[in-house]
């Protein structure tokens, strides 16, 4: 069974700190890795990532894959109040498309 | 374009009772997904469609769970009869096609069952 593993599941930081977000995948078949950010609604699409080492950005936001250490980082820098989300991350492959998520890291950024 | 839209936002409804929810996904989407989010399980896929067919329902917990999608622009996802172990937000999620994977997410529907 696919497998998706979000570090840490919690973090409080304050504004202008620079935050990194993990996440560990066991995915059959792996296509890509996807990250979303949940405010108070509905998950809305960050970054898909397929070919390793190469970095997407969005502003403050940036990420990365390692295909060989089945993982990905998320980094937010400059963090501010409006950050403050459960960021997920999920990865999809194998013959059945499915996107297999993680339980989120909770960021709360404090002013 | 409006987005995935999702009723009702929020439903409270008795044990025993039937709930229906409905999804209305990105005019041209030909994919759509159903997601159960709880805080103990976070997010799981329930059921999928690619062009109206059900490809995968492998996620849907036990036979009171059903859903129909029957046309390209509306499905339903119903419980019959509800229990309190049903209590969660339930997304509906579309897509352009399977392989592209990115998925947009509808603002749910909070279930209440009593």
């Amino acid at each position: 069974e696919d497998k998706v593993v979000q570090s840490p599941l919690s973090l409080v930081v304050h504004e202008g700190d620079t935050v990194t977000l993990n996440c560990s995948y066991e995915v059959t078949n792996f296509r890509s890795l996807l990250w979303y950010k949940q405010e108070k609604k509905a998950p809305t699409f960050l970054f898909m990532l397929t070919s390793s080492g190469i970095e997407k950005k969005s502003g403050r936001l940036s990420s990365i894959l390692d295909k060989k250490e089945l993982s990905s980082i998320l980094n937010i820098t400059a963090t501010q109040t409006g950050d403050s989300a459960i960021y997920l991350c999920a990865g999809s492959g194998g013959s059945n498309y499915k996107l297999t998520f993680g339980k989120g890291t909770l960021l709360t950024v404090n002013p | 374009d409006a987005g995935v839209i999702q009723s009702p936002r929020h439903e409270v409804t008795e044990m025993g009772q039937e709930v229906t929810l409905r999804c209305k996904p990105i005019s041209g989407h030909n994919s759509l997904f159903w997601y159960r989010q709880t805080m103990m399980r976070g997010l799981e896929l329930l059921i999928y469609f690619n062009n109206n067919v059900p490809i995968d329902d492998s996620g849907m917990p036990e036979d009171r769970f059903s859903a129909k999608m029957p046309n390209a622009s509306f499905s339903t996802l119903k419980i019959q009869p509800s229990e309190p172990r049903d209590s969660a937000v339930y997304f509906c999620a579309s897509s352009e096609g399977i392989v592209l994977d990115t998925q947009y997410f509808g603002p749910g529907t909070r279930l209440t069952v009593l």
